[in-house]
């Protein structure tokens, strides 16, 4: 099946640090969606990219959808405590009926 | 609103047992999807629906059934419990094909 690579695994950090994390891809994606989830909760929406190139901020968060249209980025900056989770990239192949791919995940730990 | 909410937050069975993770969302979305997480992996998208009475098999669909017969709610039924389906389970809405999609706070389920 198509394959969805996500990089690193985790990442210890320390606060103050920026992170970055990308998500790579065999096919092509109409769009790009990155998650966090906290321990025994869902996933919740950070950023939400549609268009190749495009390059959204929410915050400290910084995101970038490839222009190849085959991979995205994250990046924290300044990192908190607060931002210790698991970091899920998630894409929609074209035609694939609003299916989303995700990541296997970063786990993002902070210490003081 | 409450958004999506899953129900049991936790359940235990037994091989061969069955059960229903019931799922409703309250910001009429049309499309609901179930995923299962298992441990270091992403999601993997179980069933779909586009709308009440419309259903699909998304990627990984055996063992489980599902029904839509209201917008509001998307319950997944287990007929006869593997140790395999040992997971957490996820279900989601979103508006719209190629967006965001909400996620409910999960079920864990131990199938010993």
């Amino acid at each position: 099946g198509q394959q969805l690579n996500q990089s690193p695994q985790s990442m210890f950090i320390q606060e103050g640090e920026d992170v970055s994390m990308n998500c790579t891809s065999s096919s092509i994606f109409n769009t790009w969606l990155w998650y966090k989830q906290e321990p025994g909760e869902g996933p919740v929406l950070l950023i939400a990219l549609y268009k190749a190139g495009e390059l959204t901020s929410n915050g400290r968060l910084t995101a970038q959808f490839g222009i190849t249209r085959k991979d995205s980025f994250l990046n924290i900056s300044a990192s908190i405590p607060s931002d210790v989770g698991i970091y899920f990239c998630a894409g929609q192949v074209t035609d694939s009926w609003g299916k989303l791919q995700f990541g296997a995940g970063t786990q993002v730990v902070v210490t003081p | 609103n409450a958004g999506v909410t899953q129900t049991p937050k936790f359940r235990i069975l037994k091989i061969g047992q069955s059960m229903t993770l019931q799922c409703a969302q309250d910001m009429n979305h049309n499309y609901m999807y179930w995923y299962r997480q298992d441990p270091g992996m992403g999601l993997k998208l179980i069933y779909y629906s586009v709308g009440a009475g419309i259903t699909d098999k998304g990627e990984v669909p055996n063992g489980y059934n599902v029904s839509r017969s209201t917008t509001e709610d998307f319950p997944l039924r287990l007929e006869l419990a593997a140790p395999s389906q040992t997971s957490v389970y996820f279900c989601a809405s979103s508006l719209v094909l190629a967006d965001e999609q909400f996620f409910g706070p999960g079920t864990r389920l131990t199938v010993l």
